[in-house]
């Protein structure tokens, strides 16, 4: 297993548009969470999965934001009529549900709206 | 959204030297956590720890869970170039919602 895999890892838009970006997480890990990383400040909870199920979205994740995992495997996060304010680095992690909580992140998806 | 406070924000440092940062919340948590960032990279898991007064290692590094459960310490013993980068932590009181600090930037002077 080669860990957590981001795609794309760079998107430009334009404002406006809709983008989505994926996230694979290690094959036996079944929570899956999305943080977003704005310039100089650390990673924010957006949202967690446990298997297909999200159990938790935060506040920061408006109506324009939504994510999925269809069968418990691969996410993703689809931005609709993005806006500047969105630029940033979301990050994927996943973890196991018992044991060590820690995450293993993915390299993230740096969006830049323009 | 909520940051727990990291302390220093930036430090250079002269190659050799050790390290120590801080980390504090207002929350009493049940596990912290240390991440390395790289520019560009995604954080990169150092340290786990999981109860207070715990002292754990990972080479040259050493963290310990604060005995209040609201801080944690990571010291980074005789640094090396690819030390550079940013530290964070994070804390839960749960066991999946993690909090992260805002970073600590360490530079290193050969």
């Amino acid at each position: 297993d080669t860990g957590v895999s981001q795609n794309p890892r760079h998107k430009i838009t334009k404002r406006g548009q809709n983008v989505t970006f994926r996230c694979d997480p290690i094959s036996e890990h079944n929570r899956l969470y999305w943080y977003r990383q704005t310039l100089g400040q650390g990673p924010e909870f957006l949202t967690y999965f446990q298997n297909e199920a999200q159990l938790e979205k935060s506040r920061l994740l408006s109506d324009r934001f939504s994510a999925e995992r269809p069968k418990g495997s691969f996410s993703t996060l689809e931005i609709q009529r993005t806006e500047q304010g969105d630029s940033a680095m979301y990050l994927c992690a996943s973890s196991l549900a018992t044991g060590d909580y820690g995450y293993t992140f993915g390299s993230g998806t740096r969006l830049t709206v323009v | 959204g909520q940051q727990l406070n990291q302390s220093p924000q930036s430090m250079f440092i002269q190659e050799g030297e050790d390290v120590s940062m801080n980390c504090t919340s207002s929350s009493i948590f049940n596990t912290w956590l240390w991440y390395k960032q790289d520019p560009g990279e995604g954080p990169v898991l150092l340290i786990a720890l999981y109860k207070a007064g715990e002292l754990t290692s990972n080479g040259r590094l050493t963290a310990q869970f604060g005995i209040t459960r609201k801080d944690s310490f990571l010291n980074i013993s005789a640094s090396i170039p690819s030390d550079v980068g940013i530290y964070f932590c994070a804390g839960t009181s749960g066991t999946y919602k993690y909090i992260f600090g805002t970073g600590t930037r360490l530079k290193v002077l050969a």
